[in-house]
């Protein structure tokens, strides 16, 4: 049973538009929300963070929303550039889980046309 | 430091044999982590480590895999014997856990191991 889902397998935006990637979660026992970057036969990379406390958190061209009602993160790449073509995971950590141990999403493919 | 570290990169191996992957995690990293991925479910944790003990194998998805870690530096994911719905790529990352500067404790994974059962 899926906790964590990215319901769109793939995104294909305009250099310079936005791109918008979207996880879902089941349950509100999270404090902590990431969002990891992979490029073909690397492994996945952290890009940006959001504590359960907060709604919105920055970085340059980044940003992840929180609406913890809805159970839904989003990030945000503006403008999006062709070298933020990549597979996008979605990653929870659960409440007092201080370990490293992440529940991530299925991924949403980016790509991002010159 | 030369980060999480993998190997094989590839690995293409028959059904029924054993199939070893290796991982030396980044040296002062408390926690070594297993994930597998697959395109239907995205990572999956499998087993993680903390000071070399195991913590957490509920992932694991059968009797055939097994993970050790000997030593701070050292770990095996082996499955025995391997199947085509094995074939996956497996990551293995490291943490801080809670003495990484930020509250999320972010992971450091490897390249990964390709792995392929025909």
């Amino acid at each position: 049973d899926q906790q964590v889902k990215q319901n769109s397998p793939s995104l294909s935006v305009q250099e310079g538009r936005i791109s918008i990637l979207n996880c879902d979660y089941t349950n509100s026992m999270f404090d902590y929300f990431l969002w990891y970057k992979k490029y073909p036969a690397e492994g996945p990379t952290f890009l940006i963070s959001i504590s359960s406390i907060k709604d919105k958190n920055e970085d340059g061209r980044f940003t992840v929303f929180l609406n913890k009602s809805a159970k839904h993160l989003s990030l945000h790449i503006v403008p999006s550039q062709p070298g933020d073509s990549a597979v996008y995971f979605c990653a929870l950590r659960p409440y007092s889980s201080n370990t490293g141990k992440l529940i991530f999403g299925q991924g949403t493919t980016l790509q991002v046309k010159p | 430091d030369a980060g999480v570290i993998q190997s094989p990169r590839h690995e293409v191996t028959e059904m029924g044999q054993e199939v070893t992957l290796r991982c030396k995690p980044i040296s002062g990293h408390d926690y070594l982590f297993w994930y597998r991925q697959t395109m239907m479910r995205g990572l999956e944790l499998l087993i993680y480590f903390n000071n070399n003990v195991p913590i957490d194998d509920s992932g694991m998805p059968e009797d055939r895999f097994s993970a050790k870690m000997p030593n701070a530096s050292f770990s095996t994911l082996k499955i025995q014997p391997s199947e085509p719905r094995d074939s996956a790529v497996y990551f293995c990352a490291s943490s801080l856990g809670d003495r990484a500067p930020s509250g999320a404790n972010v992971l450091t994974f490897g390249a990964g191991s390709r792995l392929t059962v025909l």
